[in-house]
């Protein structure tokens, strides 16, 4: 298993600012994942971080807007940039710790651009 | 990975089955079937997950059927905790390290 902390919880942030959001994982991984979910949707992937590399960005997302860093195998930052209106959502970080682990996912971060 | 298909809503009276349907009628034959939950406002929850025998655990039961096109998530007996939105999702794993693709997924709301 992992267990997740992920900072902060929740924010208000002014438009045109950015949010640094903190994961960190109580054991070694390789991959972290990170989702946005906005308000009333699912889930969807924005970036997967490997440590020692660029994360990769999905279709939709560029590394301007959410830049990751992953210094290590425990923690990873994603940050919102230029924040809009827009950008409100659930911002979560993702783990699979393991060959045949299923996923584990942080709290979540409740961002409100206002 | 293949799409799913689940309904959007469904009610279950406190203390009965919860039986949660899924389509996945493109299901390739290395590929699995996950169920995760997301209680509102927590970051989602694992389940339970199978290739193709039924599987059971302390949470639910897993129904795959022969031609692996469809399943069902069983909660025995559903509690008001169980109140979320249960996600089914398809993927190559384990021991496959990908990102999992959300679909809409279905609101299950426990009546009491």
């Amino acid at each position: 298993s992992a267990v997740i902390s992920q900072k902060p919880s929740r924010d208000i942030c002014q438009r045109g600012t950015s949010l640094t959001i903190q994961c960190q994982v109580d054991s070694q991984v390789t991959m972290m994942f990170w989702y946005r979910q906005q308000p009333g949707q699912s889930l969807t992937l924005i970036a997967t971080a490997n440590q020692g590399s660029e994360a990769t960005y999905e279709s939709g997302f560029v590394i301007d807007k959410f830049p990751i860093s992953r210094p290590n195998l425990t923690f990873s930052t994603l940050t919102v940039s230029n924040m809009s209106p827009e950008d409100s959502s659930i911002y979560l970080c993702s783990v699979v710790p393991g060959r045949n682990t299923e996923a584990f996912f942080g709290q979540g971060t409740r961002l409100t651009v206002v | 990975d293949a799409k799913t298909t689940q309904p959007p809503s469904m009610d279950c009276a406190e203390g009965r089955a919860a039986n949660l349907p899924c389509n996945h009628s493109t299901i390739s034959g290395n590929e699995y079937v996950y169920w995760y939950r997301q209680i509102h406002s927590q970051g989602p929850q694992y389940i339970i997950h199978g290739l193709k025998n039924n599987e059971t655990n302390e949470m639910a039961s897993l129904i795959i059927t022969e031609d692996r096109k469809s399943s069902t998530l069983i909660l025995p007996h559903a509690t008001l905790r169980d109140t979320a939105v249960y996600y089914c999702i398809v993927r190559v794993g384990p021991g496959s390290a990908r990102q999992l693709t959300f679909g809409s997924g279905t609101q299950l709301t426990v009546l009491p």
